[in-house]
């Protein structure tokens, strides 16, 4: 079966640069959920997208913004990186028009900011 | 916002014994309880969930408990073996709320789970 597709899987920045993640959810799924989790950390939820309108909004830096596209997938845009900005991220997508609330996440995307 | 406070942050076991890992959560709109086993470097993967009208679910060794009046949820992980040592979390949301949308899950901080052979 199709699972949460992102990319890229490593990233590797400098300081100030910007970074963009890519993530294409399962067919069919209508949100998107972006999550940063740092180093021995639980997973905090940035934000997320229902049928391309932004739905809930968490812990997201004003440094970060994001979209979903009419394909549904979706890009996190990171600028203005910070060292603390290295963690992992996930996205994950699930369709809320069943209401289930059931997650399914990608396998991540490394970023390090050097 | 929701605040979700997960007990203990490590847990060591024999194997075959049973672990119990307890959230609680302060969100009482919250409806949406899942569990995730997470291995290092890998992504959470669901293992259980639980909705605000249930009290009760299990399957197989893994069986989740939820006190909607005390605001509390249970994960209980019995004949524990090698592969159940990982970190689990907790989670809590207005996932199902009725105008659609979608509300991030607020995790707990994560037990490690160590299954001593």
């Amino acid at each position: 079966a199709a699972g949460v597709i992102q990319s890229p899987r490593h990233l590797i920045k400098e300081k100030r640069e910007t970074a963009t993640l890519k993530c294409y959810p399962i067919p069919r799924h209508d949100t998107v959920y972006w999550y940063q989790q740092g180093p021995g950390q639980d997973p905090q939820f940035l934000i997320s997208f229902y049928e391309k309108m932004q739905s809930d909004k968490g812990s997201i830096p004003d440094r970060f913004s994001a979209q979903q596209f009419s394909d549904y997938h979706s890009e996190l845009n990171m600028s203005s990186l910070e060292l603390g900005d290295s963690a992992l991220y996930f996205c994950a997508s699930s369709l809320e028009g069943q209401g289930t609330g059931e997650l399914f996440f990608g396998e991540g995307s490394r970023l390090t900011v050097l | 916002g929701e605040n979700v406070e997960q007990h203990p942050s490590t847990l060591s076991v024999q194997e075959g014994d049973s672990a119990v890992i307890k959230c609680t959560y302060s969100d009482s709109a919250s409806n949406y309880f899942p569990w995730y086993k997470q291995e290092l470097g890998k992504r959470p993967q669901l293992i259980i969930d639980i909705r605000s009208n249930v009290g009760e679910k299990k399957d197989q060794r893994i069986a989740v408990t939820l006190n909607k009046t005390a605001k509390h949820f249970s994960l209980h992980i019995t004949e524990t073996q090698p592969e159940d040592s990982a970190v689990y979390f907790c989670a809590a949301t207005r996932a199902l709320n009725s105008g659609g949308g979608a509300d991030g899950l607020t995790f707990g901080k994560g037990t490690h789970l160590i299954i001593q052979p």
